[in-house]
């Protein structure tokens, strides 16, 4: 199974900063097809997750311009700017290389 | 809009099963996969599983093999995922999830239902 390693586990922010959490895999996900099999999940708080960034750093429909999703092979970023309130909760990364699919561990992010 | 919406929460007994259901609307159903994820108290997401609507095939997760089985009724755009020989350790929020299998990813999740197994 693909191993995903999030950092950090906490962050805390002051809104209008910026936030970058990590995500890095046990093998590339990079495909021959040129797409890296990455995608981002925000768990607001008492929700179900819900879909940010999809190959690496293609936005979901809805998602504000302020996530960005970066990275290739087995090195992953998801930046937020000028972080809001409503962006509390926990960020997932998920490979979907191969099955089993698999989760990182998750990173909180709360407010200052 | 797409809409997944699951059945309420279940108390079961160890050894007992569950089936948790997952109503698709909002879009054709048999163009995308269901997938089924679930988060254990104070734990992080562990894929399940998926069910490709149109041909029924399905690919479950290791650890579940024989004790878990998913399906889709076509007629009704509706899911299911049956889980047999509770244990404690199945004590868990169990969400469905629209799958697309062009990229291997959910994009709309359903909001959850609470599985407690407990004597």
């Amino acid at each position: 199974d693909i191993v995903m390693t999030q950092s950090p586990l906490s962050l805390p922010v002051t809104p209008g900063e910026s936030a970058s959490i990590s995500c890095r895999s046990s093998q590339s996900l990079l495909y021959s097809n040129g797409y890296n099999y990455l995608h981002w999940y925000l768990q607001k708080p008492g929700q179900s997750p819900q879909f940010l960034i999809y190959l690496g750093s293609n936005r979901a429909s809805g998602v504000p311009d302020r996530f960005s999703g970066s990275g290739s092979g087995t090195d992953f970023t998801l930046k937020i700017s000028r972080v809001e309130a409503e962006d509390v909760g926990t960020y997932y990364c998920m490979q979907g290389l191969q099955t089993p699919l698999t989760f990182g561990g998750g990173t909180k992010v709360e407010i200052k | 809009q797409v809409q997944l919406v699951q059945s309420g929460a279940e108390v079961k007994k160890p050894g007992a099963s569950v089936k948790v259901s997952c109503k698709a609307s909002g879009y054709t159903f048999t163009s995308y996969g269901i997938s089924w994820v679930r988060e254990a108290p104070g734990q992080g997401l562990e894929w399940m599983g998926w069910i490709n609507a149109y041909n029924g095939n399905t690919d479950y997760a290791q650890n579940l093999q024989g004790r878990v089985t998913m399906t889709t009724d076509t007629s009704t755009t509706t899911a299911y995922m049956e889980l047999r020989s509770l244990t404690s350790d199945d004590t868990a929020v169990y969400y469905c999830a629209r799958f697309r299998v062009w990229g291997y990813y959910m994009d709309v999740w359903g909001k959850g239902t609470t599985v407690t197994v407990s004597s």
